[in-house]
């Protein structure tokens, strides 16, 4: 089965800077999706980031960035020029592309995230 | 108006009684699901359906059992509701062909069991 790790239960950065949120999985597929969801105190689960397994390229959305590292199988995402409303729980997320498993979605643990002024 | 509608967004109960969570959609999707988030535990797979007349267990449905009236709703039940099952239930949808993975969820019920 599938399992997703988020190590670090807290994190902190402050406004301006660079933060790296770490994740990884265990899998024995060789095509699937990575995600990374931001949660903000509104509940809201808002899609940041999506990695395809097949893609060597790291994803890039604005600010946000991933390494995905496939063999390692780490997905960690960094947070550039971090601002006040970046603060939220950040989950990562594990998404198999075969039909039968019915596109579940496997959460870690999570990370929340402050940002200082 | 929201693609993915829960209600109620916010229940409190009493042990033993049986509630009922609501879901639906406009996106069209085939699938949907039930999630379950606790502190320190991210979110985890109660049921999901593939249509109306598949329905699949996931990691934690004990104490959980689920209805796909349609192919845009789908509610959770809590037949004899415990005071640890409070947690915040997520629906979400997604369509296997299309969007490539996304998953749209509802805004969330905060369930408490008292």
């Amino acid at each position: 089965a599938q399992t997703v790790t988020q190590s670090q239960p807290e994190m902190s950065v402050q406004e301006a800077e660079t933060v790296t949120l770490s994740c990884t999985y265990d899998t024995s597929e060789s095509d699937y999706y990575l995600f990374w969801y931001k949660q903000p105190p509104s509940r809201q689960m808002i899609l940041v980031i999506r990695q395809e397994a097949y893609k060597q390229q790291n994803a890039t959305e604005n600010r946000f960035s991933v390494n995905f590292q496939k063999a390692a199988k780490s997905f960690s995402l960094k947070i550039s020029d971090s601002q006040l409303g970046d603060a939220a729980m950040y989950f990562c997320a594990y998404r198999g592309v075969i039909y039968n498993q019915g596109g579940k979605l496997i959460f870690g643990q999570g990370t929340e995230l402050s940002v200082k002024p | 108006d929201a693609d993915v509608t829960q209600t109620p967004r916010n229940r409190i109960t009493k042990t033993g009684k049986r509630i009922m969570l609501e879901c639906s959609q406009t996106k069209g999707h085939d699938r949907m699901y039930w999630y379950r988030q606790d502190p320190g535990l991210g979110l985890r797979l109660i049921y999901y359906s593939f249509d109306v007349k598949d329905i699949n267990k996931g990691e934690i449905s004990d104490g959980y059992s689920v209805s796909r009236q349609a192919q845009a709703k789908f509610s959770l039940s809590l037949e004899s509701a415990i005071p640890n099952q409070t947690a915040l239930y997520f629906c979400a949808t997604s369509d296997f062909k299309e969007e490539k993975g996304k998953a749209f969820f509802g805004q969330g019920t905060r369930l408490t069991v008292v």
